[in-house]
């Protein structure tokens, strides 16, 4: 079946550096592929998505690129800071189906 | 502004009491969803309904029960027989087909006392 894999984390950087979160997927046909963010204590928000493949989605200075030839749909950002800090979720949508990561998180030390 | 409300944000329940978790929308959604979250865990859809009067069951609808009888509103009840039910819920909801993703609530932390 439809799956999404995320690289685990927690990952920890410092204000400013170069953040890349690994996203995988295994799925038949052409999904909808989508980051999503969750502060603490807060419900999800979108913050990326791409409908079809070579599609860039981009928000706040995030980047993620659908990549067909590799399955892949890896988030990243070229300066992160301190108000990053969250728990990132990869997704897809397949028909109706609606598949998440495990999540990853980002904890930004100033 | 649209968007979905779930209340209430903190809810506390003792052992062996049913409660039920609010959720709304005014964005003339269709479908609507709920998920539980767990501690450093994913998501893990529990019901889904794409038409009022209509909803499947998730992957862990044990325990839980719900209803469609307005398009806006998708309560979730929490009943005694959930054998570990404190945790975060989500509703969250997405017009059909739902290619666009899915717009979420702010979340309901429910805790057994």
């Amino acid at each position: 079946g439809d799956s999404v894999t995320q690289m685990e984390g927690p990952v920890t950087l410092s204000e400013e550096a170069f953040l890349t979160i690994n996203c995988t997927y295994t799925a038949t046909g052409y999904p909808s592929l989508f980051w999503y963010v969750q502060y603490p204590g807060e419900g999800l928000q979108l913050l990326l998505k791409a409908t079809k493949a070579d599609d860039k989605g981009s928000n706040k200075g995030f980047e993620a690129t659908y990549r067909k030839e590799t399955t892949s749909f890896h988030l990243e950002k070229g300066s992160v800071q301190v108000s990053d800090s969250a728990v990132y979720f990869c997704a897809l949508i397949n028909g109706n189906q609606f598949y998440f990561g495990t999540g990853t998180s980002l904890t930004v030390i100033p | 502004d649209g968007g979905i409300t779930q209340s209430p944000k903190y809810l506390f329940r003792k052992e062996g009491q049913n409660v039920t978790l609010s959720c709304e929308q005014n964005l003339n959604h269709d479908a609507m969803y709920w998920y539980r979250q767990d501690p450093g865990q994913g998501l893990r859809l529990i019901y889904y309904s794409q038409i009022v009067n209509d909803f499947q069951k998730g992957d862990i609808a044990e325990g839980y029960s719900v209803s469609r009888e307005k398009k806006e509103s998708f309560p979730l009840t929490v009943t005694s027989a959930q054998k570990n039910p404190t945790a975060f819920y989500l509703c969250a909801s997405s017009i059909v087909p739902s290619n666009y993703g899915y717009t979420f609530g702010s979340g309901t932390r429910l805790t057994v006392v």
